[in-house]
Formats: C-alpha cells, structure tokens, sequence
C-alpha cells in the first residue's frame, strides 16, 4: 500500500523559507506513471495546487506561486519537497503531498495525513 | 486560468435522499480531467470519481459523475451517513472552492 508522509517545521517565521519533504513508502518514486506534487489549505477554506513534480526534474508550478517555489526530487531517498519562499500569514496552511495521475486522466489518488504550517513571529 | 465554481456552498439534505452537486468551469475542461474529491474534518481529501464519472478504487456506487465541457455533476444517490463532507472538483491546475454537504 503507497504511503505519503510529510515532514518538516510547524512554525514559520514571517519573511522566511517553508520547507517540507514527502517520503514514499510502499512504491518507488521514479515510477515512469506518476507525477507528484504538493496541495495546501488554510484553515477553514478550499484547496490550492501548488505544484507538481516528475522524477526527472521536470516540475509545474501554480502560477500564482511560481516565484516563490521549487519542488524538487531526491529518488535516492524515495523523497520530494518543497520551499516556499518570503511567507507570509497568508501562507499559514496544511500542506498535503500527494501522488498525480497525468497521463490519459489527471487526478490526485494517494494523499499524505497533511501538516500545519504556521507562518508567525 | 480556469475557474472552477461549485455550486451550491452548502446543500442540507437528509439520510436517505439524493444529493446533486454542481462544478461549472470558465471554459471547456477535457472530462478525462475532471475528478471529485470527499474531504471530512481533519482528513485528507480522498478520491471519488475521475474522468468525470469514473468511479475510484473502492467507491460505493451510490456515487456517480457526469457532465462535459464546461458543466459537471456529482451524483450521491442515497445518502448514508458518512457521506456528509465537503466535495471538490478539480480540473488540472485549480480545484472548485468546494459544497459542503450537511444533514439536515
């Protein structure tokens, strides 16, 4: 059964970088099938793609954030993540990694437990 | 980019009856991209249907999609107790701001 986990710093300090890391159990990451990325949500409202992330290296950013983030891959470690740079309160939000479907379909299948991120001094 | 818009925010049903839930894009959405997602309090979103009426691995088939271009439907037929959530559509890039489902 594929897992996701992600891990990283609950507490954000405002102007500062958010980093995150997604660890893939029970599958490989470099599977030629799947794209991986990252969906995030501030308390109380909806969701928001922030990007996506193949195991070549080649990544999709939510235009809206594109100056602000990179996704990367580690398939040495079954691993991707994510930074965020410059947050503010705005960015206070759980952060999901999930794995994409995007080939013949688009859909996210295989969700992480999520993680609150808390932007504040 | 493409707006999704669900509709309505909060729809108030009761165990039992049938519950029509409603996506409409800003421009037309191929339907091999549109997917619906289930999201409960303190859970990860979890997948229903993809390909706008293709049934995810383990989904009861109460649930069903349909729709094209740009107008999309979630379909619960009758509504177990379990299934008040909120409910997102998703097209590659932008997710509907989501309904929330919730007895009445």
């Amino acid at each position: 059964q594929l897992q996701l986990q992600e891990s990283g710093p609950g507490l954000v300090k405002p102007s500062e970088t958010l980093s995150l890391t997604c660890t893939v159990s029970g599958g490989s990451i470099s599977s030629n099938s799947y794209y991986w990325g990252w969906i995030r949500q501030p308390p109380g409202k909806g969701l928001e793609l922030i990007g996506s992330i193949y195991y070549t290296g080649s990544t999709y950013y939510n235009p809206s954030l594109k100056s602000r983030v990179t996704i990367a891959v580690d398939t040495s470690k079954n691993q991707f993540s994510l930074k965020l740079s410059s947050v503010t309160a705005a960015d206070t939000a759980v952060y999901y990694c999930a794995r994409l479907v995007s080939s013949d379909w688009y859909y996210f299948d295989y969700w992480g437990q999520g993680t609150l991120v808390t932007v504040s001094s | 980019e493409i707006v999704l818009t669900q509709s309505p925010g909060t729809l108030s049903l009761s165990p039992g009856e049938r519950a029509t839930l409603s996506c409409r894009a800003s421009q037309s959405v191929s339907s091999s991209y549109l997917a619906w997602y289930q999201q409960k309090p303190g859970q990860a979103p979890r997948l229903l249907i993809y390909g706008a009426s293709r049934r995810a691995t383990g989904i009861p088939d109460r649930f069903s999609g349909s729709g094209s271009g740009t107008d999309f439907t979630l379909t619960i037929r009758r509504l177990e107790p379990e299934d008040f959530a909120v409910y997102y559509c998703q097209q590659p890039g932008t997710f509907g701001q989501g309904t929330k489902l919730e007895i009445k």
